[in-house]
């Protein structure tokens, strides 16, 4: 079992739309989750970080975590193209240490 | 967040020979970078922890002599790629971890290595 687990995609919706982004990870002790965004040939941009059950907002961008069920996610509301990219999901593990894990990202585009 | 340079953005080289990628926190001292390496359509996977001052730690599976890390200052992590090969070839991207309690990363521009 992969340690963060998300679609590959794509994930393609029309402009305006909700994307819905999801990812599920195998570390109950994880402690801190991060989305991340790559445009292709970039490197990754920090979008959010949680670390608390519920919702988090910021501008267009909605985390919410689940730990009991082991489940983050990242809505994106009003998707615009420039959206369009890949996005990482990435877990910090529990004891302390500072390393993160690396989902393989899902792919989104949005729709003209 | 943090601002993280990288140098150079692309390097060709031909087999055998040795490249360094260097990397640099702008605006805050870093005591802890990370080394990734990402292959085409894959996720990013981490090569080693870079520590101020001392060894840096290498993930399984990574050859410490063939991937030289020295972080000799809070602001500069250098990867040395030793007798490159073609396998080497890759986007190779550090980052920087930013102080406080939630593990944050942020990361450098990336450095294209190709081998020819």
């Amino acid at each position: 079992q992969k340690e963060v687990e998300q679609n590959s995609g794509p994930l393609s919706v029309p402009e305006g739309a909700i994307a819905s982004l999801n990812c599920t990870y195998s570390d109950r002790g994880s402690q801190s989750f991060f989305w991340y965004r790559q445009y292709s040939g970039k490197s990754p941009e920090l979008i959010m970080f949680i670390y608390s059950n519920g919702d988090k907002e910021d501008g267009r961008f909605t985390a919410q975590l689940n730990k009991a069920s082991q489940y983050v996610s990242l809505l994106i509301r009003d998707s615009q193209p420039s959206d369009s990219a890949t996005y990482l999901c990435a877990v910090s593990n529990s004891g302390g240490y500072q390393k993160v894990t690396f989902g393989t990202g899902t792919k989104l585009q949005v729709i003209p | 967040g943090a601002v993280v340079s990288q140098h150079p953005s692309w390097v060709i080289c031909k087999s055998g020979t040795s490249v360094k990628i260097e990397c640099r926190s702008l605006d805050f001292q870093a005591t802890t970078m990370f080394w990734y390496r990402q292959f085409p359509k894959q996720s990013l996977m981490l090569m080693a922890t870079s520590n101020e001052g001392s060894k840096a730690t290498y993930e399984q599976g990574v050859e410490k002599d063939k991937f030289l890390i020295n972080h000799a200052s809070l602001t500069l992590s250098t990867l040395t790629v030793t007798s490159a090969h073609p396998e080497d070839s890759s986007f190779y991207i550090c980052s920087t971890l930013m102080g406080g309690s939630y593990n944050e990363q942020f990361f450098g521009p990336g450095t294209r290595l190709t081998v020819l």
